[in-house]
């Protein structure tokens, strides 16, 4: 049992390269999720997805765009990479779309540096 | 938006001594929940409250729900060395609301004593 799948684990670019962060999950959740960790600031919530052919926008999506591609994947795109976006990016999920079961499952992470 | 203030932002610890974090907010939450960070990894759930007053065990970690519901706090008897990393505390403002509403602290670093 995998659990959160992301991919790749590093990644380098060059300002102005576009580049997509891709997330699988095989516990049939609902709700998935990408996250941005800086230091000293906590897990930031980029953009979310509560349930298949829906995305919403989290506290920090400028410069990002995602895609639920079925149940399963949720991606992450970079379309012109800058320097304030190096960070570490994780994916997470969760089972329930509403409710009090606020578990979340997460990956382990994607370094991403913008150079 | 929304802030929870975690404290203290690092500590040292030495083999078998006893470690507090907390969470604060100005806000009340439904939902508190402890995460553990390994080095290179996702952070981990550790516990999760859901009622006020809650006091909840896991092995060696002791959680609790504030009463207020604006604070939580996490315990660690007798620490042992696997315990460094990054604890976050997160909460979660609208029982069965928006999946976004999930605001995680920014991390209390666990790290061994030279």
């Amino acid at each position: 049992n995998a659990g959160v799948t992301q991919t790749p684990k590093f990644q380098v670019l060059k300002t102005g390269q576009s580049m997509t962060l891709q997330c699988a999950q095989d516990m049939n959740h609902n709700s998935m999720y990408w996250y941005r960790q800086d230091p000293g600031m906590g897990l930031r919530l980029i953009y979310y997805s509560a349930s298949e052919g829906t995305t919403d926008k989290g506290e920090v999506p400028n410069g990002y765009n995602v895609s639920r591609l079925n149940k399963r994947e949720f991606s992450l795109r970079l379309e012109s990479a800058a320097p304030s976006q190096t960070s570490v990016y994780f994916c997470a999920s969760r089972r329930g779309t509403t409710g009090a079961n606020e578990k979340l499952f997460f990956g382990s992470g994607t370094q991403l540096s913008v150079l | 938006g929304q802030q929870l203030n975690q404290s203290p932002q690092s500590m040292f610890i030495q083999e078998g001594e006893d470690v507090s974090m907390n969470c604060t907010s100005s806000s009340i939450f439904n939902t508190w929940l402890w995460y553990k960070q390994d080095p290179g990894e996702g952070p981990v759930l550790l516990i999760a409250l859901y009622k006020a007053g809650e006091l909840t065990s896991n092995g060696r970690l002791t959680a609790q729900f504030g009463i207020t519901r604006k604070d939580s706090f996490l315990n660690i008897s007798a620490s042992i060395p696997s315990d460094v990393g990054i604890y976050f505390c997160a909460g979660h403002l609208n029982y069965g609301g928006s999946q976004g509403n999930l605001i995680f602290g920014k991390g209390t670093k666990l790290s061994v004593k030279p």
